[in-house]
């Protein structure tokens, strides 16, 4: 999975706090995805965004979160007032382009845990 | 409401045999389909996709057919090798859409 880097690998936090994960796409790619997987889940599919644009955030929790990909630097999954159920692994995606048949590929994902 | 479904939970097949998961969708709408495999602690690495125009792609010991009017595709591995022990993941999307639309995943164990 060499190329697109998530950080933390691991993240605690106390219910109530914020959670800030980032995603640096692989070199070249300029489109960014947001995947969530609970335990014995699939993924699931969060946020879609472009340099400085959201372009689908239809699977996004309505509250508390929010993405962001500015024009410099990694793009952002910002998780305000974590709640337990919170507690999973995030997966962010990059490709070239945004056609439809253009695969993306994954970094290795971000482990939150909720005290 | 689940679009894509992998029903067998696991799969195990010996070393030098064919492995084969299967993988069912219900959204017609559904053009591309794709193929990842996940090792523990790691992201999913695409293995192979197909679209919808085709019934079948090949890639060294992975093929992936598509059956369009029974809604199904499956991916075969041949010979299998221990290190594809790993979680395979069905996943689709369409032309309207870029989210990927996946499966719970089959865990496939290759033993020597």
């Amino acid at each position: 999975n060499a190329g697109v880097m998530q950080n933390p690998r691991h993240l605690v936090r106390r219910r109530g706090q914020e959670a800030r994960l980032r995603c640096s796409p692989m070199k070249g790619h300029s489109h960014v995805y947001w995947y969530r997987q609970l335990p014995e889940e699939g993924l699931k599919f969060m946020v879609y965004l472009q340099k400085e644009n959201i372009i689908d955030e239809s699977g996004m929790p309505k509250e508390r979160f929010s993405a962001e990909f500015p024009k410099e630097g990694p793009s952002i999954l910002r998780i305000q007032q974590v709640v337990r159920g919170d507690s999973a692994a995030y997966f962010c995606a990059s490709s070239p382009g945004g056609g439809y048949n253009q695969p993306q590929h994954f970094g290795d994902g971000t482990r939150l845990s909720i005290l | 409401d689940q679009q894509v479904k992998q029903n067998s939970p696991s799969l195990s097949v010996q070393e030098g045999r064919i492995s084969i998961l299967n993988c069912d969708y219900t959204n017609s709408m559904f053009d591309y389909f794709l193929w990842y495999k996940k090792y523990p602690a790691e992201g999913p690495t695409f293995l192979i996709s197909i679209s919808s125009i085709k019934d079948k792609n090949e890639d060294g010991r992975f093929t992936v057919f598509l059956n369009k009017s029974a809604k199904h595709l499956s991916l075969h591995i041949v010979p299998s090798q221990p290190g594809d022990s790993a979680v395979y993941f069905c996943a689709a999307t369409n032309q309207a859409g870029t989210a990927l639309i996946f499966g719970k995943g089959t865990t496939l164990s290759v033993s020597s």
